[in-house]
């Protein structure tokens, strides 16, 4: 059974403090690993797509990485917009149309 | 660009009603799928389709009907409300299986 475990569940972060979500799977042939933000109130917002591992991937603080078990999301020098929960999602290749989501990490960044 | 569209935004259902949530995606894309999000479980897939006029089951189907008329719409019916079913309710869209996922912004849906 494919499986997507996010730690933490939960993080807080002072303004500028760097830091690391992780997104560990066990899949059987990985056709694509997805990071989105989600804001309260509001629908998942895509990040980042990452499909081999050594890939990387950056958005101003953000930067997504990718081994054959887990993909890291490094938020260098947090700001309190960056306060949000991040989720990820993996696509197999075994002709799934379902992609399998983590529960999350719930950032907060205090000014 | 409008994305995902999802209505309503809110709705309250006395136990035992029935409603018809509406997805509408204008970005042409061939796959459509149907979550709920509660407190502590994460997205849960409720209902998928892959193309105009397919339907299939994802995790937690009991208790909600679907349909795919058109491309672009993607229907999600509650026949008989319980509130179990109090949720938030996300359509998501994508044009290939390899591909991320765009999102709506949800519908709050609360059962008396």
């Amino acid at each position: 059974e494919d499986q997507v475990t996010q730690s933490p569940e939960a993080l807080r972060l002072q303004e500028g403090e760097s830091s690391s979500l992780n997104c560990s799977y066990t899949v059987s042939g990985l056709r694509g690993l997805f990071w989105y933000r989600q804001d309260p109130g509001k629908g998942p917002e895509f990040l980042f797509t990452l499909y081999s591992a050594g890939e990387e991937k950056e958005k101003e603080r953000l930067k997504a990485t990718l081994t054959k078990k887990e993909s890291f999301l490094h938020i260098t020098a947090p700001k309190p917009e960056d306060s949000a929960t991040y989720l990820c999602a993996v696509q197999v290749m075994r002709g799934s149309y379902i992609p399998t989501f983590g529960r999350g990490t719930s950032l907060i960044v205090h000014p | 660009n409008a994305g995902v569209t999802q209505t309503p935004k809110f709705r309250v259902l006395k136990t035992g009603q029935s409603m018809t949530l509406l997805c509408a995606q204008d970005m042409n894309h061939e796959y459509m799928y149907w979550y709920r999000q509660d407190p502590g479980m994460g997205l849960r897939l409720i209902h998928y389709s892959v193309g105009e006029g397919t339907t299939a089951k994802g995790e937690v189907p009991d208790g909600y009907n679907v349909s795919r008329l058109k491309k672009q719409n993607f229907l999600l019916g509650l026949e008989s409300a319980a509130p179990s079913q109090t949720s938030v309710y996300f359509c998501a869209s994508r044009l290939l299986s390899n591909q991320p996922q765009h999102f709506g912004d949800g519908t709050r849906l609360s059962i008396l």
